[in-house]
């Protein structure tokens, strides 16, 4: 079946410095790709589409200049998050649909924690 | 823009007993998808079902099923003979038809007692 490869699954990193997220779609094409956000005990929340070849296109409220998204293949996109802040600590998910039957595949998510 | 509400932050069931798990959505769209996803400790998302809104008939898979109630814009999950395995974070989700995001409600605790 369709699989969505998230790295790293665990990151810890300090204030002010960047860290970058990959989804990568191992055995189909992901023209669209979708970024949620998921605190503690919470939903799912839409940050940003990410479309192959052309600009992301980001939810109310999600700071384009901070959460920077790159779908720059069919098979891989990435999210960067710009000079981290603790509020910035989550867990990240990636979403791609994969045209079979499931329809949407995720990535096994990454748990950010900024210190 | 669609709204998806479950009502029930925590449920619990009895090994072997069944369930229900509520989930009603908003939308003035005709055509579209609705999903039930289990989200483990492992956070993983994990498809459960999903089912078509041109589809009268419910979805079924394995101990899993739906009510699907379109007037109403309602789509419970039914998990029957529950497992221990089945202890998990369950969203419901909607999506339009095209290249669209997933909306999720917040989603229903359900723990499973041995």
């Amino acid at each position: 079946g369709a699989v969505v490869s998230q790295h790293p699954s665990r990151v810890i990193c300090k204030s002010g410095t960047s860290v970058k997220i990959e989804c990568r779609s191992l055995d189909f094409q992901a023209t669209t790709m979708f970024w949620y956000r998921q605190f503690p005990k919470q939903s799912l929340m839409l940050m940003a589409t990410s479309n192959e070849g052309s600009k992301a296109t980001y939810e109310q409220g999600v700071e384009k200049d901070k959460f920077l998204i790159n779908h720059a293949s069919l098979t891989l996109s990435t999210l960067t998050v710009t000079s981290a802040h603790p509020e910035d600590s989550s867990f990240y998910i990636c979403s791609a649909r994969d045209n079979g039957v499931r329809g949407y595949t995720f990535g096994s998510g990454t748990r950010l924690t900024v210190v | 823009a669609q709204t998806v509400t479950q009502s029930q932050p925590e449920m619990s069931v009895q090994e072997a007993e069944t369930v229900t798990l509520s989930c009603t959505y908003d939308t003035s769209e005709s055509d579209y998808y609705l999903f039930w996803y289990k989200q483990p400790p492992s956070r993983q998302m994990i498809l459960v079902i999903r089912q078509e809104a041109y589809k009268q008939q419910n979805a079924t898979e394995n101990r899993f099923s739906v009510n699907f109630q379109k007037a109403a814009k309602s789509f419970s999950l039914k998990i029957s003979d529950s497992q221990l395995g089945d202890a998990a974070m369950y969203f419901c989700a909607y999506r339009s038809t095209g290249n669209t995001p997933l909306v999720f409600g917040k989603g229903t605790r359900l723990s499973v007692i041995a």
